[in-house]
């Protein structure tokens, strides 16, 4: 079992739409949780990081998490083309040398 | 906004040739990491580093070294590029007090 695994995609929505993208990890003493955003060709860049159980909210992104159920997700509102790309959720668990665990990555295309 | 950079952006080179791909950020965060990402795969880690003379292999064997003789510092040597090596490089670096991880822009890299 993968550390991290995310939705296998590619998921398509049309624009306007509600994205969501899921995210489930198997340590469950991880802390930390983050979505990156990694367009075609291009380095990742954090959209989101969220700690504590519940929903965190910034502009059209909502993280939501839930420790009990070892899942992280995250919901793109109204989305535009632009928000096509890969996102990648990354774990970090206290202890682990490694810092990040990245899942593999969802592709999301915003159909215009 | 996070200043890290990389060099060169892209470069062709031929087997057997020794590269030295270089990442460098200015602000003065200890830990740095090295990722390889082939096109539309997961990101791997190969090499990390907590700071000044720390460096650490990742969870993707790779045949690269790494060297952190100053802070800001953290290139990336293939002594004798294949084929095999051709992906993209990802540089990281995060301030010990955050949980934030930024990359650089990456070095694509193709081995002939």
């Amino acid at each position: 079992q993968k550390e991290v695994e995310q939705n296998s995609g590619p998921l398509s929505v049309p624009e306007g739409a509600i994205a969501s993208l899921n995210c489930t990890y198997s340590d469950r003493g991880s802390q930390s949780f983050f979505w990156y955003r990694q367009y075609s060709g291009k380095s990742p860049e954090l959209i989101m990081s969220i700690y504590s159980n519940g929903d965190k909210e910034d502009g059209r992104f909502t993280a939501q998490l839930n420790k009990a159920s070892q899942y992280v997700s995250l919901l793109i509102r109204d989305s535009q083309p632009s928000d096509s790309a890969t996102y990648l959720c990354a774990v970090r668990t206290p202890g682990s040398a490694r810092q990040l665990t990245f899942g593999s990555g969802t592709q999301l295309t915003v159909l215009p | 906004e996070a200043d890290i950079y990389q060099t060169p952006r892209y470069l062709v080179i031929g087997t057997g040739k020794k590269i030295t791909l270089e990442c460098s950020q200015t602000m003065g965060h200890d830990k740095m990491y090295w990722y390889q990402q082939d096109p539309g795969m997961e990101l791997h880690l190969i090499h990390y580093s907590y700071g000044v003379n720390s460096t650490e292999k990742g969870d993707l064997s790779s045949e690269s070294t790494v060297s952190r003789i100053r802070t800001e510092h953290f290139p990336l040597t293939l002594e004798s590029a294949r084929p095999s090596h051709t992906s993209q490089y990802l540089c990281a670096s995060r301030d010990i007090t955050q949980e934030t991880q930024y990359f650089g822009p990456g070095t694509r890299l193709l081995v002939l």
